[in-house]
């Protein structure tokens, strides 16, 4: 059980837009930043949002994210079949002095 | 090249030892805090360990306290984690990673910008 919670998948056409969400508590998001992480399939995860909605150099604006009270939420827009990855939520909980991840949302573009 | 490769992983039986390296090229290493994190197979991402810069700070989860201990050797670019008392739930690919971040006002930011390929351990009769 992760103490970040994430829906298992989701899936929209291509094109189209697509949202994540990412919940936890006052001891992690609420009060900590947020990242965001694509892991394609067979290959190591890639920083994609750091800082809530921080995009590192050489990340398309097509990927976005926000964060409001204890949840966050990363957006992808113009959705392409290379984007058919698993996306993990981190952060750093301040009561079990831990970084902790979400258990990671699979995302289908159909 | 700006690059993280681990090695050292393999087979081991469960109460087994097994000691993981992290080769940093590309940057300085010794201006960033490093961690281990892993990944059981086809489930998620489990952090595991950090060392501040220095090494004077470290950081495990409850998972593997008191048998995982990371270490790093500055003047070899290198991150280490010695695994100890294997258990077959420690099976995972095991990942290097460089981290970035900072707390300020009571709010930490703490994220990885580099990660290495990974190493499968393998823990098993």
């Amino acid at each position: 059980q992760s103490v970040l919670t994430q829906p298992p998948s989701v899936s929209a056409a291509p094109g189209q837009k697509v949202t994540i969400s990412c919940s936890g508590s006052s001891s992690n998001i609420g009060n900590n930043y947020v990242s965001w992480y694509q892991q394609l399939p067979g290959t190591a995860p890639k920083l994609l949002i750091y800082d809530n909605n921080k995009r590192p150099s050489g990340i398309p604006d097509r990927f976005s994210g926000s964060k409001s009270g204890t949840s966050a939420t990363l957006g992808i827009t113009g959705l392409q079949t290379g984007d058919e990855a698993d996306y993990y939520c981190g952060t750093w909980d301040s009561s079990l002095s831990a970084l902790v991840f979400g258990g990671g949302t699979k995302l289908t573009v159909l | 090249q700006v690059q993280l490769v681990e090695s050292g992983g393999g087979l081991v039986k469960p109460g087994g030892s097994l000691r993981l390296s992290c080769a940093a090229s590309g940057f300085t290493f010794s201006d960033y805090y490093m961690s281990w994190i892993r990944q059981a197979p086809g489930k998620g991402l489990e952090w595991v360990s950090y060392i501040s810069s220095s090494g004077s700070t470290i950081y495990y989860a409850d998972s593997v306290k008191g048998r995982f201990t990371i270490s790093r050797d500055n003047a070899k670019n290198s991150l280490y984690l010695q695994m100890n008392s294997l258990r077959a739930e420690d099976t995972a690919v095991y990942y290097c990673a460089r981290d970035q971040g900072y707390c300020s006002g009571g709010s930490c930011s703490w994220y990885f910008d580099l990660w290495g390929r990974g190493t499968l351990v393998t823990v098993s009769s």
